[in-house]
């Protein structure tokens, strides 16, 4: 299957601070970028889809000021969780879907965010 | 709405077989995938089904079921590296993935 990166797996950071996730598909052109949220045991929680070159359109409930995502390239998406605080503190994981339309969504591995 | 529902947890022994049940209402269906996630880790795609009946892929297999709404992952010759999340997801009408809360199949020696 395609390669999804995303960077970095881990990161710990003060409160009120901000923290910059990439998400990159390494051999294929990923014109739909997804991000997820994840609580321990709990399912996959859609946050926002992303169209290259165009804004990104978020679920009920998220805060697009604070969970601003940047799709300038058909390779690259970014999610910025800014003045995170602890209850930000979860495991975000991206995936995208190629340009042939390809229905597979492909997985980056994930960041665990901890914010104290 | 939208609903998916599956197992919350399974046990199954090394080296038996396991059926995990996905039932599932959305608003249209343009295909049923299957998932495997380790704790920590991202889910890694094992099937995808849109059309009725079964598709076998080495230890694993997944059916389904349009006009009853209903899927099925089979396990066989399972393994300890088995033991993981498995998670239903739908591609609804709007080709948006809607998932279930996923079931922890837990394999004991």
């Amino acid at each position: 299957g395609a390669v999804v990166s995303q960077h970095p797996s881990r990161v710990i950071c003060k409160s009120g601070t901000s923290v910059k996730i990439e998400c990159r598909s390494l051999d294929f052109q990923a014109t739909t970028m997804f991000w997820y949220r994840q609580f321990p045991k709990q399912s996959l929680m859609l946050m926002a889809t992303s169209n290259e070159g165009s804004k990104a359109t978020y679920e009920q409930g998220v805060e697009k000021d604070k969970f601003l995502i940047n799709h300038a390239s058909l390779t690259l998406s970014t999610l910025t969780v800014t003045s995170a605080h602890p209850e930000d503190s979860s495991f975000y994981i991206c995936s995208a879907r190629d340009a042939q339309g390809h229905t597979e969504a492909f997985f980056g591995q994930g960041t665990r965010l901890t914010v104290v | 709405g939208q609903n998916i529902d599956q197992p919350t947890e399974m046990t199954a022994t090394e080296g038996a077989i396991v059926q995990i049940n996905c039932t599932y209402q959305t608003s249209g269906f343009n295909g049923l995938f299957w998932y495997q996630q380790h704790a920590g880790e991202a889910p890694t795609f094992l099937s995808y089904n849109v059309l009725d009946g079964l598709e076998e892929k080495g230890r694993f297999s997944s059916f389904l079921s349009r006009s009853k709404g209903y899927s099925y992952l089979l396990l066989k010759e399972l393994q300890m590296k088995d033991s993981a999340s498995y998670l239903c997801a739908v591609l609804d009408s709007n080709y948006q993935l809607i998932w279930g809360a996923g079931t922890k199949l837990i394999i004991k020696p």
